[in-house]
């Protein structure tokens, strides 16, 4: 089973914070993604990477950037955390071709700014 | 850009069918997914359809697709409450590493 884990379920920062959210993956997919999820929204790319030290901006990226040194793990960092990024925050990788598999993702983190 | 429609919220009984409509905007499409995501958790993936199939039934589910019009839909015999969750559609081309998602759609299971 391909496997998506993010480093933290819940996450509770204060206003100005950096914030460090981890994803794993552990099946050598490409491609991974960062979500943020908030009702009624949906899903909105926040940044995406589709190799090592490869990064993308999605529809979303502003307060946020990426980093992706090793090919199994995409981190996502708020560089100065505010009451707006308050979400959930989820993460997916991909084979280079979707086909029958589409994404995995992890568990996600909600995160709260305070 | 392209885009995906579908309503937010749906609301059955208990025992009765569940379906949910997906509208999509890529004539390119190659996959649809239909991805659930529990309270509280990530999305897993449900079922897929080709864009060469026009009808996929796994179990309970059956997804139909008609090209032609851009819509897709997952059928959920027999709504049981364990299915309570939001429903997303998802649509690529398959030399397209991205998907593009519908907002979700809610189900609500009336006892």
């Amino acid at each position: 089973d391909v496997k998506v884990t993010q480093s933290s379920r819940y996450l509770v920062k204060r206003t100005g914070e950096k914030v460090f959210l981890e994803c794993v993956q552990d099946m050598d997919h490409e491609n991974m993604f960062w979500y943020r999820q908030d009702p009624g929204l949906g899903l909105r790319l926040i940044y995406f990477s589709y190799d090592v030290k490869m990064k993308e901006k999605g529809d979303i990226p502003e307060g946020y950037s990426v980093s992706r040194e090793k090919k199994e793990r995409f981190s996502l960092i708020l560089e100065s955390a505010s009451t707006n990024q308050t979400s959930m925050y989820l993460c997916a990788s991909s084979d280079t071709g979707l086909g029958d598999y589409g994404y995995t993702f992890g568990s996600g983190t909600r995160l709260t700014v305070v | 850009g392209e885009d995906v429609e579908q309503s937010l919220f749906l609301s059955v009984r208990e025992g009765d069918s569940s379906v949910i409509n997906c509208t999509y905007t890529d004539s390119s499409s190659t996959y649809l997914y239909w991805y659930k995501q529990e309270p509280g958790a990530g999305l897993q993936l449900l079922t897929y359809i080709f864009s060469n199939m026009d009808m996929k039934q796994d179990q309970r589910l059956t997804v139909l697709l008609n090209k032609k019009d851009k819509h897709l839909s997952l059928r959920i015999a027999d709504t049981q409450t364990g299915d309570s969750a939001i429903y997303f559609c998802a649509e690529t081309e398959d030399s397209n590493y991205q998907l593009i998602w519908g907002a979700g759609t809610k189900l609500i299971i009336k006892p």
